[in-house]
């Protein structure tokens, strides 16, 4: 499986934008671009994915790099709950859904 | 409603014991999962059954046997427990490609 790059961690204040990037230059054509996210004590939690145009959803939305070698993931309005572990995955469709999860970016959001 | 449940939620348990997790789904879906979260926090799939078949195998020592008695269920039993066996194991499931986990059963083995 290709590999993902995301920072440790980021922070924000409640009630601003969030942007959350991550780096996957290895990608191939059948690759889409999968976010989850681990609430404290919780199990991972799918918010967005995409292949190749930008998405929207009720959660968050994912602007996808037009080389498709970067995506970032873009909490409109950060609110507390919004505190996470947000994982950047690459996921084959032929892959069986394997997700192959990496370290992951803390989101620390200050009130 | 629970989507993906996990029972129990808490193992204590002694080396060398046999232990079990249980995992229900009401969403459905074909394809069920197990995860283990270690101390260090990262997920890594073992097991993967489609309509009760095996798909994936990842490199788990066998004493780890999953179960899939119907479409609905996907039982984990542990053999001969061993101290790194301590971990949170997910359950998950899916009808596509998106996975919906469940809360997680906290194993630690003294």
């Amino acid at each position: 499986d290709a590999k993902t790059t995301q920072p440790n961690s980021m922070e924000s204040n409640e009630e601003e934008p969030v942007h959350l990037p991550c780096n996957h230059s290895t990608i191939s054509g059948t690759d889409y671009i999968h976010w989850y996210r681990q609430l404290p004590s919780q199990g991972p939690e799918y918010v967005i994915h995409g292949l190749t145009s930008n998405v929207n959803n009720r959660m968050a939305s994912l602007a996808i790099a037009e080389d498709r070698k970067s995506s970032t993931l873009i909490l409109h309005r950060a609110t507390l709950r919004d505190a996470a572990v947000y994982y950047c995955i690459l996921m084959r469709e032929t892959s069986g859904s394997r997700l192959t999860f990496g370290e992951g970016t803390q989101l620390t959001v200050n009130p | 409603d629970t989507a993906v449940s996990q029972t129990p939620k808490y193992l204590v348990t002694q080396m060398g014991n046999d232990k079990s997790i249980k995992c229900e789904q009401n969403l459905g879906h074909d394809t069920m999962y197990w995860y283990k979260q270690d101390s260090k926090k990262f997920l890594k799939i073992m097991f993967s059954y489609n309509n009760k078949e095996l798909i994936i195998n990842e490199t788990v020592p066998n004493r780890f046997s999953p179960k899939s008695p119907d479409k609905a269920h996907l039982n984990l039993h542990i053999n001969s427990l061993e101290l790194g066996d301590s971990a949170v194991y997910f359950c998950a499931s899916s009808h596509g490609t998106n996975q919906f986990f469940g809360p997680g059963t906290r194993l630690t083995v003294l």
